[in-house]
């Protein structure tokens, strides 16, 4: 079951330029989750955004949450050549143990 | 810290073997999962320990058994293999409904 949808599949920016992705869910949330994944690499946490929060940031990262449409959306700015990956969002229902449900993903690639 | 490990990080089977993949944390967290991830797709949870002692299916549990044997370690079993487990397999922890922590992965071919 498919809870969130990461739009677009793909990005291609050139180093410096911004990059928006977005993810949009079915079910009421506890928290929804960023992660990025380096080509053949494990999932590296980015930002948690819980669902009483609308705006996280962490660094070059900004993180939105609105709960009445269900959606999220990932800011990158300033990209880097280092920031190619791919971008993932998963989403904590209630009672859920900490289970997340994970979208198909971003691909991004920052281009030198 | 060496945080989530995994072993073996690659591995090729025949139809019908069977093999474990050993997961371990040594960060003291409660909850443990095992995940698949195919080409293109994002992860599936196949099963999960809430906690030392507990197991319970996730979304694609078929194929799969688990046994968390203490805290530290969490396994998955493929009793016997078929090509549709050809995959990427992840194992995480964490401590209850926070981030996750992921181990590098076990890329398994079944032939």
């Amino acid at each position: 079951s498919q809870q969130g949808e990461e739009d677009p599949q793909a990005l291609s920016i050139q180093e410096g330029e911004n990059a928006t992705m977005n993810c949009s869910y079915k079910t009421s949330i506890n928290n929804l989750q960023w992660y990025r994944q380096n080509s053949g690499r494990g999932l590296v946490h980015l930002i948690l955004i819980r669902s009483n929060e609308r705006e996280k940031h962490s660094g070059r990262l900004r993180v939105t949450l609105d709960t009445s449409k269900k959606s999220s959306s990932l800011l990158i700015t300033a990209s880097r050549a280092a920031d190619t990956a791919s971008y993932f969002c998963a989403t904590a229902t209630h009672g859920s143990q900490g289970n997340l449900i994970f979208g198909k993903g971003t691909k991004l690639s920052v281009k030198p | 810290n060496a945080g989530v490990t995994q072993t073996p990080k690659f591995q090729v089977l025949k139809t019908g073997q069977s093999m474990t993949l050993q997961c371990a944390q040594d960060m003291n967290h409660n909850s443990m999962y095992w995940y698949r991830q195919d080409p293109g797709m994002g992860l599936r949870l196949i099963y999960y320990s809430a906690s030392e002692g507990t197991t319970d299916k996730g979304e694609v549990p078929n194929g799969y058994n688990v046994s968390r044997l203490n805290k530290r370690e969490f396994s998955l079993r493929l009793e016997s293999a078929a090509p549709s487990q050809t995959s990427v397999y992840f194992c995480a922890s964490n401590p209850a409904d926070m981030q996750q922590f992921f181990g590098p992965g076990t890329r398994l071919t079944v032939l």
